[in-house]
């Protein structure tokens, strides 16, 4: 059973906090691991695509960094803001082709 | 392209009734999936077509469940007869390829409530 696991399951900042959320996924049969934000009553849209041990990924105030051999991946929201708040996951592709998600981190930002 | 298209976006059915689920890929889409979203479990992946065949189905819950993709543009899920547990979101996803080199686009979800 493939499991992807993220950590913490929920968390509350205010305006102007940095903070990170993990995304730990078996490191064997790694093809890749996404990062995507949804937000509510809405449909998850990509973040990054992470293929590379080493990969470091950045849109705007938002990075990602990936280790492959000990199977986690790290996302950053530097100086956060109200409309940061949505539900962040990750999804791992498996060597058998199969795209699995994490339960995702659930981040409020509190003006 | 329009984007992955789903139908309905909101379903209300009574319970043992027959409920299906369509959807349209992004065009030259060679992978789909179908999620349910729960809130214990996220989304759950419940079966996944490469070029239009099923590859893995071990998500599929129970023999009520059942996904076809009669061609490149159409797939629909099926669940007969209908249980008030079925109730939740269903998503269509499609991926332009394996191996995780692009992501997958999703459509707007199918509310599903059985009643």
């Amino acid at each position: 059973i493939l499991n992807v696991e993220q950590s913490p399951q929920s968390l509350h900042v205010q305006e102007g906090d940095s903070t990170n959320f993990t995304c730990s996924f078996p490191s064997s049969n790694f093809y890749a691991l996404h990062w995507y934000r949804w937000e509510t009553a809405k449909s998850p849209e990509a973040l990054f695509v992470m293929t590379l041990n080493g990969d470091e990924k950045k849109k705007g105030r938002i990075s990602a960094t990936l280790n492959t051999k000990e199977g986690y991946s790290y996302l950053y929201i530097k100086g956060s803001q109200p409309e940061d708040s949505a539900t962040y996951l990750c999804a791992f592709w498996a060597g058998t082709y199969k795209y699995i998600f994490g339960t995702g981190t659930r981040l409020k930002v509190l003006a | 392209d329009a984007g992955v298209i789903q139908s309905p976006r909101h379903e209300v059915t009574e319970m043992g009734q027959e409920v299906t689920l369509r959807c349209k890929p992004i065009s030259g889409h060679d992978y789909l999936f179908w999620y349910r979203q729960t809130m214990m479990r996220g989304l759950e992946l419940l079966i996944y077509f490469n070029n239009n065949v099923p590859i893995d189905d071990s998500g599929m819950p129970e023999d009520r469940f059942s996904a076809k993709m009669p061609n490149a543009s159409f797939s629909t899920l099926k669940i007969q007869p209908s249980e008030p547990r079925d109730s939740a979101v269903y998503f269509c996803a499609s991926s332009l390829e394996g191996g995780g080199g692009t992501e997958a686009f999703f459509g707007q979800g199918t509310r599903l409530t059985v009643v």
